[in-house]
């Protein structure tokens, strides 16, 4: 069975720092690999997936994720973080349709 | 268009009681997936409907839990004798076609046994 680990619970960033958000999986062929964003009493919002093709994938907001097959990981990454950014995220694995999430990490931002 | 809802937003009940939790998928969307999610956890698959069948439902941790799409649209998910450890946001989600494509999610309905 499929498993997302997310080794980090809770990280601080100063407003405009760089962001890694660590993620390892473990499914037996590639998967597919997501990440997602919750707010405060808003719904999961999908900000990038990967399928096959290019490892570096762009999606929604300036975030980017990496897959590495060698350390079966997908870090997300954000070049300079906002202070909106804050919420919590998690990344996801998928052989179909039943996708397995992580615990998440919590992202707090501060001025 | 309009997203997924679920409603009531909040339920609270008492230990051995009922409750059903509804979701109103996104037009068009044929796929609609239940989640579970605890304090503190990331969202726990409980059931996927493609259509109006159930086609995994490996996800329900046990015979008090059961959802049905009778129409191929909304949802209804139903748990019986709730005890308080099924206290939990219920997330539902719902995509277009076959394969795998983007869930779209709902706010939740926040279920509290006391």
């Amino acid at each position: 069975a499929q498993s997302v680990t997310q080794p980090d619970i809770h990280i601080t960033v100063s407003e405009g720092a760089s962001l890694e958000l660590r993620c390892n999986y473990s499914y037996g062929a590639t998967p597919y690999l997501f990440w997602y964003v919750q707010s405060p009493g808003q719904g999961l919002q999908l900000l990038l997936k990967y399928f096959s093709g290019d490892t570096l994938v762009q999606g929604i907001k300036g975030f980017e994720a990496e897959f590495k097959r060698s350390q079966s990981s997908f870090n997300l990454r954000k070049p300079s973080v906002h202070w909106s950014d804050a919420a919590e995220y998690f990344c996801a694995v998928a052989p179909y349709q039943k996708v397995t999430f992580g615990t998440g990490t919590k992202l707090q931002v501060i001025p | 268009g309009a997203g997924v809802s679920q409603t009531p937003s909040n339920k609270v009940t008492e230990k051995g009681k009922y409750v059903e939790l509804r979701c109103d998928p996104i037009s068009g969307h044929t796929a609609l997936y239940w989640y579970r999610q605890s304090l503190g956890q990331g969202p726990e698959f409980l059931i996927y409907f493609q259509g109006t069948g159930a086609a995994d439902d490996s996800g329900l941790p046990n015979d008090r839990f059961f959802a049905v799409r009778p129409e191929g649209s909304v949802s209804t998910l139903k748990i019986q004798r709730t005890e308080r450890g099924d206290s939990a946001v219920y997330l539902c989600a719902s995509s277009s076609g076959q394969g795998y494509n983007e869930q779209f999610f709902g706010p939740g309905t926040r279920l509290t046994v006391l």
